[in-house]
């Protein structure tokens, strides 16, 4: 069974500051995601990932997947308030008839203060 | 518009009742999938469905059930036996093998009354 870890589980920081959230995944993987949640809503593609170093950003936000150590960072920079919300990583596995089923992690509530 | 409708966005369910989450797809994909969020918890699968007429149970499939009758369609229902079912109800599809980036529904909150 496939395992996905994030860290850490609450952050709180201030405007301006910038910070990392951490993936982890116990085994092979075909693709990572990045997805947001803000409260009471659904989530909201953010990056797919595809190959060992790929790097994608997307205003203050960027991700970076290395497979090798099945590991994918999502970097805040400069934060402002608007990017508080939940950030989720899932990863997918290729099964049978390619079909492709996701495993979550538990999620990263970014708090960000002005 | 393209994408997937949940409906209803908010369900309240008594004691003993069975209810049915309607999922309903317009983007031609082939699998579908239900979660389930509890607050402040992450996504725990239910069941998902690769094909027409084909389903698999996820991780915690216990008092619910699910039918994939129709491609567009992949309803949820939320049975008496599942004791603790109070939840956000999540619905998402994803496509072929070369975009297999999954798109998620606007959710329905389920509360048992």
């Amino acid at each position: 069974e496939l395992k996905v870890e994030q860290n850490p589980l609450f952050l709180s920081m201030q405007e301006g500051k910038n910070y990392t959230i951490y993936c982890n995944y116990s085994t092979t993987s075909d693709r990572l995601y990045w997805y947001r949640q803000d409260p009471g809503k659904s989530l909201e593609s953010l990056f797919v990932l595809l190959s060992n170093g790929a790097v994608k950003q997307e205003g203050r936000l960027m991700a970076s997947l290395d497979t090798k150590a099945r590991l994918s960072t999502l970097h805040i920079t400069a934060a402002v308030h608007d990017l508080s919300a939940t950030y989720f990583c899932a990863v997918t596995t290729r099964g049978q008839g390619n079909f492709n089923k996701f495993y979550f992690g538990s999620g990263t509530k970014l708090n960000v203060k002005p | 518009d393209g994408g997937i409708t949940q409906s209803p966005k908010y369900l309240f369910r008594k004691e003993g009742q069975n209810v049915t989450l309607s999922c309903e797809q317009n983007l031609n994909h082939d699998a579908m999938y239900w979660y389930r969020q509890d607050p402040g918890q992450g996504l725990r699968l239910i069941y998902y469905s690769q094909i027409v007429n084909d389903f698999q149970k996820g991780d915690i499939a216990e008092g619910y059930s699910v039918s994939r009758e129709k491609k567009e369609s992949f309803p949820l229902t939320v049975t008496s036996a599942q004791k603790n079912p109070t939840a956000f109800y999540l619905c998402a599809t994803s496509g072929t093998p070369m975009n297999t980036e999954a798109f998620f529904g606007q959710g329905t909150r389920l509360t048992v009354v």
